[in-house]
């Protein structure tokens, strides 16, 4: 079965220094993969998400995300963060296992980012 | 936008009692989700609907039921609440590619007394 590792579950850093959160998932077959980004005290949403193509795709608010198919990960990263990124990071793939719909995701444990001053 | 919305953002109840949480959702999506979501386990399918009383087992269905009568509606019941319950509940809605987003609602913080 698929699974996805989130290998921090916390990460402190300073304002404007760059972040890496680490993520990799077990499947080799074709997978969609997301990150999702929970506020304190709300749901959560999309942050970015790789399809297909390029293997980098980016966010509005200056996050990134490389796709690695030999390495099996999906790396967050920003290079320079702010107060305002505090929060928890969740990285998710496409569960193909479910017959009955291709929307189900499996998600990982997810990353605290907390931003210091 | 889309909206997912969840009745409650807070529900405090007793063990024993039935407890219903409602999800609604604005954007026509096939697909919804209910999660529960303990610190330091991330998110945990209870169950999904991807069609009108349709309805599948995720990871987690024990001690819980679901009820989809109508496409934007999606409830979430459990027949007797225990403790072990108390939790964060998360409800999304997507369409049903693969590659469609979920997009999720505000929580309901349940606490079981």
């Amino acid at each position: 079965a698929q699974s996805v590792t989130q290998l921090d579950s916390q990460v402190p850093v300073f304002e404007e220094a760059p972040v890496e959160l680490r993520c990799n998932y077990s499947s080799s077959v074709s997978v969609y993969l997301f990150w999702y980004v929970q506020y304190p005290n709300q749901g959560l949403q999309l942050l970015l998400k790789y399809l297909s193509g390029s293997t980098l795709v980016e966010s509005i608010n200056g996050f990134e995300a490389e796709f690695n198919k030999s390495q099996t990960s999906f790396h967050l990263r920003k290079p320079s963060v702010h107060i305002s990124d505090t929060a928890e990071y969740f990285c998710a793939v496409t569960d193909p296992s479910y017959g009955g719909s291709q929307g189900n995701l499996i998600f990982g444990k997810g990353t605290k980012l907390s931003v210091k001053p | 936008d889309v909206k997912v919305t969840q009745s409650s953002r807070y529900l405090v109840k007793r063990t024993g009692e039935k407890v219903f949480l409602e999800c609604v959702q604005d954007m026509d999506h096939e697909n919804m989700f209910w999660y529960r979501q303990d610190p330091g386990l991330g998110l945990r399918l209870i169950y999904f609907s991807y069609d009108v009383k349709m309805k599948e087992k995720g990871d987690i269905p024990e001690g819980y039921s679901v009820s989809r009568e109508k496409k934007e509606r999606f409830s979430l019941i459990l027949e007797s609440a225990s403790t072990n319950q108390t939790s964060m509940y998360l409800c999304a809605s997507s369409g049903y590619r693969g590659t469609d987003t979920q997009y999720f609602g505000p929580g309901t913080r349940l606490t079981v007394l």
